[in-house]
């Protein structure tokens, strides 16, 4: 089974700086990675996905992310953030097919004026 | 389109009640999930139906029962349920691509009383 570590529960962080939530998986099997942000009482919506290809995939929002494989992580990166990010951010890893998702324990992103 | 639809939005219910949440999907997709989601915590998977027959029960109890009509509807059925069950009950669904790209719905507000 898969393990998602997301080690930081809350990032505080300033309008406009930019910001890293990390993320890494257990397995070095093939894996497809996503991050999903969650509003206040709302569903998730996802931000962004690797598949395959590049290793730099782009999402809504202005977020990137960059797979690293030999270092089993998909961080995701914004250079500029807003107020309107402040949200929770989960990280899940599939093994495909209609299988299970792993979800890290998410990050809760704290954007201060 | 990436749109699942959950009904209702919050739902409060005593112990001894029998209520149904509903789940809607136009998309074609042939995998349905439900997750439940505790304050701060990531969603946690409950049961996946895969071409409208259930896949996986991840050891739910009785009182939480699922149902998958049709290949664009999935519902839980609940009965005496208890109030550590109060949770935001989200509903997913994904294509027959076999990445297992998970599109969620708003989720339903659940309370018991």
């Amino acid at each position: 089974a898969q393990s998602v570590t997301q080690l930081d529960s809350q990032v505080p962080v300033f309008e406009e700086a930019p910001v890293e939530l990390r993320c890494n998986y257990s397995s070095s099997v093939s894996v497809y990675l996503f991050w999903y942000v969650q509003y206040p009482n709302q569903g998730l919506q996802l931000l962004l996905k690797y598949l395959s290809g590049s290793t730099l995939v782009k999402g809504i929002n202005g977020f990137e992310a960059e797979f690293n494989k030999s270092q089993t992580s998909f961080h995701l990166r914004k250079p500029s953030v807003h107020i309107s990010d402040t949200a929770e951010y989960f990280c899940a890893v599939s093994e495909g097919n209609f299988n299970k998702f792993y979800f890290g324990s998410g990050t809760k992103l704290n954007v201060k004026p | 389109d990436t749109e699942v639809t959950q009904t209702p939005k919050h739902l409060v219910m005593g112990m001894t009640n029998k209520k149904s949440l509903k789940c809607e999907q136009h998309m074609g997709h042939r995998a349905m999930y439900w997750y439940k989601q505790k304050a701060k915590k990531p969603p946690e998977l409950m049961f996946v139906y895969s071409y409208e027959k259930l896949s996986i029960n991840e050891s739910v109890p009785s009182r939480f029962s699922p149902e998958c009509p049709n290949s664009s509807l999935l519902n839980l059925h609940l009965h005496a349920l208890q109030p550590e069950d109060s949770a935001l009950y989200l509903c997913a669904s994904s294509p027959r691509d076999g990445k297992n790209i998970q599109y969620f719905g708003a989720g339903t507000r659940l309370s018991v009383l």
